[in-house]
């Protein structure tokens, strides 16, 4: 799986869009983007995934360059509760049911919404 | 809609004591499973994935062992905790064949004594 590279935290005020960026340079053809959170004391939550054309979900945006080697992960109006350890991986996705879909996540970018 | 429950929440065992941590899923046939530990300031790291009934694969050399004996439930255990052992355990679940996120629980957080 291709190394990903992110800020180690950020703050963002309440109501306006937090951008979270995430290096993945040596990403390959068939690696996709994935972006998880794991708020304080729970479970990692999935929040979108995309190969190379920007993706949108009710959770957050996600924009991938035209080479691939970076994207950003947008939550559009940040509240309290998007206070959270953010992940970004990139891998391919099994296709079979065969083999394990193991995550390795990485630190991650601390986010932190100010009031 | 899929749920997946874990229990307990919270646990304090001594060294030496035995373990078992369950997990179900709700909602969904034949998922993947999978053990994580979290322990504290560090990333995940896989424990153990099952694709079906009596079917385990484990990642690392350990002293934890684990069991599907239901498609939808998987059980994480141990005949005797160590200090290490310690860590916060995520049960998850997806659907093969070409899904391509993980779902996962709520966590157990382990002490051991």
């Amino acid at each position: 799986d291709a190394k990903t590279t992110q800020p180690p935290s950020m703050d963002c005020a309440e109501g306006r869009a937090a951008n979270l960026p995430c290096n993945h340079s040596t990403i390959s053809g068939n690696e996709y983007v994935y972006w998880y959170r794991q708020i304080h004391s729970q479970g990692p939550q999935y929040i979108i995934h995309g190969l190379k054309n920007n993706e949108t979900n009710e959770m957050a945006s996600l924009i991938i360059t035209e080479d691939r080697k970076s994207s950003t992960l947008i939550l559009p109006h940040a509240t309290l509760r998007d206070t959270a350890v953010y992940y970004c991986i990139v891998r391919v996705p099994l296709l079979s049911n065969f083999g394990n879909e193991k995550l390795t996540f990485g630190t991650g970018t601390r986010l932190t919404i100010i009031p | 809609s899929q749920t997946i429950h874990q229990w307990p929440a919270t646990l304090v065992q001594p060294v030496g004591s035995p373990l078992s941590l369950e997990c179900t899923v709700e909602g969904t046939s034949n998922p993947n499973l999978y053990w994580y530990r979290q322990a504290a300031g560090r990333g995940l790291q896989l424990l153990f994935y099952s694709v079906g009934i009596g079917q385990i694969s484990s990642e690392v050399p350990q002293n934890l062992s684990a069991s599907r004996p239901q498609d939808r439930q998987f059980i994480l255990s141990s005949k005797k905790l160590l200090l290490s052992d310690s860590g916060f355990y995520l049960c998850a679940w997806s659907v093969g064949g070409g899904v391509y996120e993980q779902y996962f629980g709520p966590g157990t957080r382990l002490t051991v004594t």
